[in-house]
């Protein structure tokens, strides 16, 4: 069985740029959460979506946002890039909000 | 507020038993986790304790509760180099939406040596 994947796997941007991260859940898994991990900070919740809606937030920006679609995949979209949003952007999936997440191998962005 | 700890580094002799620990804040807490992450991946979950438990064992790895400490802890038997990796001790609740958002630790730098 396929794992959660992300794509792509690395970004390099410019400060003021806009983003776009893919997740594809495990088959099956109809909530995906995205989270933040920068360097000495550890993982930092950012969103969840299960079935098409955004059910909760971490304490980010509103230029970091997303959205789920009817076959569960999700996009992370990051505007206005700032310096400090360099990271690894992890997604993990469960199964309608279990307390088991399973983590995409994630998505490293630099911000230049 | 909620705050899961963990010292930065544990360094252990390949065959030793290596015992990652953590510290949790949340009395409210319903699972505590353990996950691995190896260097350029993502996270593993290894294995996590429901809050009614005090032990349980998988193989290599033992994790023990001690909720009147707010204390959890990972053991590894005979230690690998294939062990070597980030260790993140993560606690969760049922959040707004009914979900189960981990909290994680910083995360414990697992280095094992021959």
């Amino acid at each position: 069985e396929a794992g959660v994947t992300q794509s792509p796997t690395h970004l390099i941007k410019t400060r003021g740029q806009q983003v776009t991260l893919r997740c594809s859940p495990i088959s099956g898994h109809t909530s995906v959460y995205w989270y933040q991990q920068a360097l000495g900070l550890g993982l930092q919740f950012l969103l969840w979506y299960d079935e098409g809606e955004e059910r909760n937030r971490g304490n980010f920006p509103p230029r970091f946002s997303g959205r789920q679609f009817p076959n569960y995949s999700s996009e992370l979209n990051v505007n206005a890039l700032e310096l400090e949003d360099s990271a690894l952007y992890l997604c993990a999936s469960s199964l309608d909000g279990s307390y088991e997440q399973y983590f995409g191998p994630g998505t490293r962005l630099t911000v230049t | 507020g909620e705050d899961v700890e963990q010292s930065l580094f544990l360094s252990v002799r390949e065959g030793d038993s290596s015992v990652i620990n953590c510290t949790y804040t949340d009395s409210s807490s319903t699972y505590l986790y353990w996950y691995k992450q190896e260097p350029g991946a993502g996270l593993q979950l290894l294995t996590y304790i429901f809050s009614n438990m005090d032990m349980k064992q998988d193989q290599r790895l033992t994790v023990l509760l001690n909720k009147k400490d707010k204390h959890l802890s990972l053991r590894i038997a005979d230690t690998q180099t294939g062990d070597s990796a980030i260790y993140f001790c993560a606690e969760s609740w049922p959040s707004g939406g009914g979900s189960y958002i981990p909290t994680f630790g910083r995360g414990t730098s697992l280095i094992v040596h021959p």
